[in-house]
C-alpha cells in the first residue's frame, strides 16, 4: 500500500531553532506539495515541485522557509529561525504528474514556544 | 486567483441520514474538484473527485454532483455511520500545474 511518509511527526521547539521537516512521496511520483494546516487559515499551499524543479513558493515566507527536492525520493522543508507563529501541521502531498490527485501524507505537527 | 467557499462549517446528522456539503468556486477555469475527508490527527484522504465534463460522480454511498454554470458542486453522503465522522474538505484546482485551492472544511458529526 503504497503512502506519503513524513518525518518526524511531532516537533517541539524554541522560538529560534532550525527546524527541518522531510518528505518522501509515493514511488513513481514527480509532483510534490507542500501545505500548511491551522485553525484560522485553513489548508494554506506552501511550494510545490514538479520532477524536483519548483513550480510555486508563493505561499512560502521568504525569508525564514525553504523547500528542496535533493532527489526524486525526498522532499524538505526547512525553517529558520522558527518563530512560535509557525506553529502548524505541515503536510506533504504527492501526486502522479498524468493526473492532479494528491495523496496527503500523515502531517508533521510543529510547536514553537 | 480561485476562491473556494463551504458550508456549513459544522454538520450534525443522525445516523443513517443523508449529509450534503456544498462548496462555490469562483475561477470558471477550474476543472477539478476533489473532495478530501481528514480524521483527527491524520492527513487528508481523498474520497471522491470530480471532472468539469461530469456532471455526477457516484462512490457506494458517496456521490458528487458539478454544476458549471452555478459555479458549485456538493457532496453527498447518503446511509451515514458514526465512521463518517470527519472533517471533510473541497477544492477546486484550474488548470494550473496541479495547484488546489481548499474550501475551509466542514465538520461532520453522525449521533449513532
Amino acid at each position: 500500500d503504497a503512502r506519503v511518509t513524513q518525518t518526524p511527526r511531532d516537533k517541539v521547539t524554541e522560538m529560534g531553532q532550525e527546524v527541518t521537516m522531510r518528505c518522501q512521496p509515493i514511488l513513481g511520483h514527480n509532483t510534490v506539495f507542500w501545505y500548511r494546516q491551522t485553525m484560522m487559515q485553513g489548508l494554506e499551499l506552501l511550494a510545490y515541485f514538479r520532477n524536483r524543479a519548483p513550480l510555486d513558493d508563493s505561499g512560502m515566507p521568504k525569508d525564514r522557509f525553504s523547500a528542496e527536492m535533493p532527489d526524486a525520493t525526498l522532499a524538505t522543508l526547512k525553517i529558520q529561525p522558527s518563530e512560535p507563529r509557525d506553529s502548524a501541521v505541515y503536510f506533504c502531498a504527492s501526486g502522479p504528474g498524468y493526473s492532479e490527485t494528491q495523496y496527503f501524507g500523515p502531517g508533521t505537527r510543529l510547536l514553537v514556544l | 486567483g480561485e476562491n473556494v467557499e463551504q458550508h456549513p462549517s459544522t454538520l450534525s446528522v443522525q445516523e443513517g441520514d443523508s449529509a450534503v456539503i456544498k462548496c462555490t468556486y469562483s475561477d470558471s477555469a477550474s476543472n477539478y474538484f476533489p473532495w478530501y475527508k481528514q480524521e483527527l490527527g491524520k492527513g487528508p484522504q481523498l474520497i471522491i473527485d470530480i471532472r468539469s465534463n461530469v456532471g455526477e460522480k457516484k462512490d457506494q454511498r458517496i456521490a458528487v454532483t458539478l454544476n458549471k454554470t452555478a459555479k458549485h458542486f456538493s457532496l453527498h453522503i447518503t446511509e451515514t455511520q458514526p465512521e463518517d465522522s470527519a472533517v471533510y474538505f473541497c477544492a477546486a484546482s484550474p488548470n494550473n500545474f496541479n495547484k488546489f485551492y481548499f474550501g475551509s472544511g466542514t465538520k461532520l458529526n453522525v449521533k449513532p
